[in-house]
């Protein structure tokens, strides 16, 4: 149980163009959803925590026109990467929690989307 | 406050030996303390956490120890295998998953 996957799992854009990203919890509904950056050889950075039909809560330093999150159900979100540039170009990945679930602090990763902008 | 810090930022360990990886954190706010395992390419994967209020929890090789006073937290590899080559990330949150805080993690090779 507990699964989180992510659509593309790659993506390769040109400069300027728009990539949209989504995060579905397979198995269970998630209230929360959160989209990480991961940068090669770094840890993960939090861009945002994403609330099921409110709006997302963005971290310093994050432009939230540039990188639009929507959460429109308990088993989706999506974020697009707008006017892409090739800076924009990392691993991005999403976790959810499990609202129902014994542990109502564990997070649950997908598989991440690896974003290239030519 | 919100930061994790992790050492070491790499680890060479011998087939059978056992990796220690280490965690200090300041905000005393913090009640979830997890550890992911990252392969390339890959998302991280829950491998065992832990709250303050146990000392240690094991689960098959893997064991945390938790000094809540020292504000630190292990997470020790028992028997470690070329397969458990990976990058190791500490965390930690408060609030039911709130404020979660990587660690820079830590790069374990297992030689065979």
């Amino acid at each position: 149980g507990a699964v989180v996957s992510q659509h593309p799992s790659w993506v390769i854009c040109k400069s300027g163009t728009s990539v949209k990203i989504e995060c579905r919890s397979l198995d269970f509904q998630a209230t929360t959803m959160f989209w990480y950056r991961q940068f090669p050889k770094q840890s993960l950075m939090l861009m945002a925590t994403s609330n099921e039909g409110s709006k997302a809560t963005y971290e310093q330093g994050v432009e939230k026109d540039k990188f639009l999150i929507n959460h429109a159900s308990l088993t989706l979100s999506t974020l697009t990467v707008t006017s892409a540039h090739p800076e924009d170009s990392s691993f991005y990945i999403c976790s959810a929690r499990d609202r129902a679930g014994t542990s109502r602090d564990e997070q649950f990763f997908g598989p991440g989307t690896r974003l290239t902008v030519l | 406050q919100q930061q994790v810090k992790q050492s070491p930022q790499s680890l060479i360990v011998q087939k059978g030996g056992i990796s220690i990886i280490n965690c200090a954190y300041e905000n005393t706010a913090f009640d979830y303390f997890p550890w992911y395992q990252q392969f390339p390419g890959k998302g991280p994967a829950l491998l065992i956490a832990i709250r303050p209020d146990v000392s240690e929890k094991k689960e098959g090789r893997f064991t945390i120890s938790f000094n809540k006073s020292a504000k630190q937290f292990s997470l020790h590899i028992m028997d470690s295998q070329p397969g458990d080559s990976a990058t190791y990330f500490c965390a930690a949150s408060m609030n039911y998953g709130q404020n979660f805080v990587f660690g820079p993690g830590t790069r374990l090779s297992v030689l065979p």
